[in-house]
This record gives C-alpha cells, structure tokens and sequence, in this order.
C-alpha cells in the first residue's frame, strides 16, 4: 500500500488559487491518485482522480509529473465554502479488488474572507 | 439522488447492548465497505464486501460483523459494543471498476 505525505495545513484567502501538493514516492505502477474533501460530521466526497499528466474537472485540476511520485490538487478561485480537509491517496481500483486505501490525517485547508 | 443512506446517524448506548447500523445505497454498486474514523487516526477500515454474499475483514474487524445478503444493503453489526468503539462510521460504496467512493453521512456512535 503506498503512503502518502501531505501538507497538515494551509491557509489561503477568497478567490485565490489554491495548490495542494501530496507526495508518494512508492506509488505503484498501476496505481491512480485521488483526492477527496472532506467537511466536518461528513463524508468524505470524491475530487479528482488521475494516473498521469493533468486532469481537469470542473472544480479542480491535478497535476502529475512524469515520475508520479508526486501531484498537486489545483482549486481555481476558492471561496469560504472550500474550507475543508482534503485527502489525497494512491490505489488501483481496478486489480485490486478492495481497493484498500490509507487515509492519513488530510490537509486541513481554511479560506479566509 | 444517488445516495448512501446510513442509520440512525447519531446513538448514545450501553457497553454490550447490541446494536446495528444501517447502510443502504441505489447505485446498484457491487462494492460496499465500512469505515471507523477516529482524531489522528485518520478513516481505518472495518470491512469490506465484493458482492452478495462475499465479505472480508479491512484493518480493524474486531469486535464488528457485516452481512450482505441483497446488493443495496449492507449493515454494520456490534454484537457487545465496548467504550473503544465508540467512533465515527462511514459506509462507503463504489461500482467495480471505477476508483470513486460514495460515502453516506456518517454514524457517531457512543458507547458508555
């Protein structure tokens, strides 16, 4: 299973780009990367998922360089409601057929008026 | 709406009064899967189920059990709950080939 390191937090203001970047140097060849957020009392809901290059969606981007040992959750112009944790975890769903993941403690990101 | 519906999302019990939460999602998906979430310890899972009738134990299944005897549905079972399980719960399911997890709400449960 790979681990992965990110940020505990960050801190940014309305409107502002945001970039979370997650680092997992074991990731496994048929691994994809995925972000989740996560508001309190919740569950945790799907972002973005990726396995190279640059993935866009309509509420983030995620950069992953040629090696894959790292990415980087881009939030366009965030706004308060963005406030939130943010996960960032390695896996294949496809062989894998748990598709068992490590949940570390997140990136707490607060948005600031 | 596609959902994961859990239940109840709150409950205050009593060390070893059995008890069982609900989880039921209309997705038709074949994975389903229970996870406890705990300060500083991130979301550790309970179990898992490929597909009816198909369950497997995650990292942490003791003191819990699972069935899954229609697709939709899938409860968490506590058969002696104990202080130490007293936690966040989430349900989760996703189809089977794709990596987005649904999750539902949430239970929290305390076990006095």
């Amino acid at each position: 299973l790979a681990k992965t390191t990110q940020p505990i937090s960050m801190d940014s203001y309305e409107g502002q780009e945001v970039n979370i970047t997650c680092s997992h140097n074991n990731i496994a060849t048929n691994d994809y990367i995925t972000w989740y957020q996560q508001f309190p009392s919740q569950g945790p809901r799907f972002i973005i998922q990726g396995y190279k290059t640059k993935v866009t969606n309509e509420v983030a981007s995620l950069f992953i360089p040629a090696d894959r040992k790292s990415s980087t959750l881009s939030l366009p112009r965030v706004s308060l409601s963005d406030t939130a944790v943010y996960y960032c975890l390695v896996g294949d769903p496809f062989m894998d057929s748990n598709y068992q993941l490590i949940w570390g403690a997140g990136t707490k990101l607060i948005i600031k008026p | 709406e596609a959902q994961v519906t859990q239940n109840p999302r709150y409950l205050i019990t009593v060390t070893g009064k059995k008890l069982t939460v609900t989880c039921s999602q209309n997705m038709n998906h074949e994975y389903m899967s229970w996870y406890r979430q705990d300060p500083g310890l991130g979301l550790r899972q309970i179990y898992y189920s490929m597909n009816v009738e198909v369950t497997d134990k995650g990292d942490v299944p003791e003191g819990y059990k699972v069935s899954r005897k229609e697709k939709r549905n899938f409860p968490l079972i506590l058969e002696s709950p104990s202080p130490n399980q007293t936690s966040l719960y989430f349900c989760a399911s996703r189809t089977a080939n794709t990596g987005e997890l649904f999750f539902g709400e949430g239970s929290r449960l305390t076990v006095l």
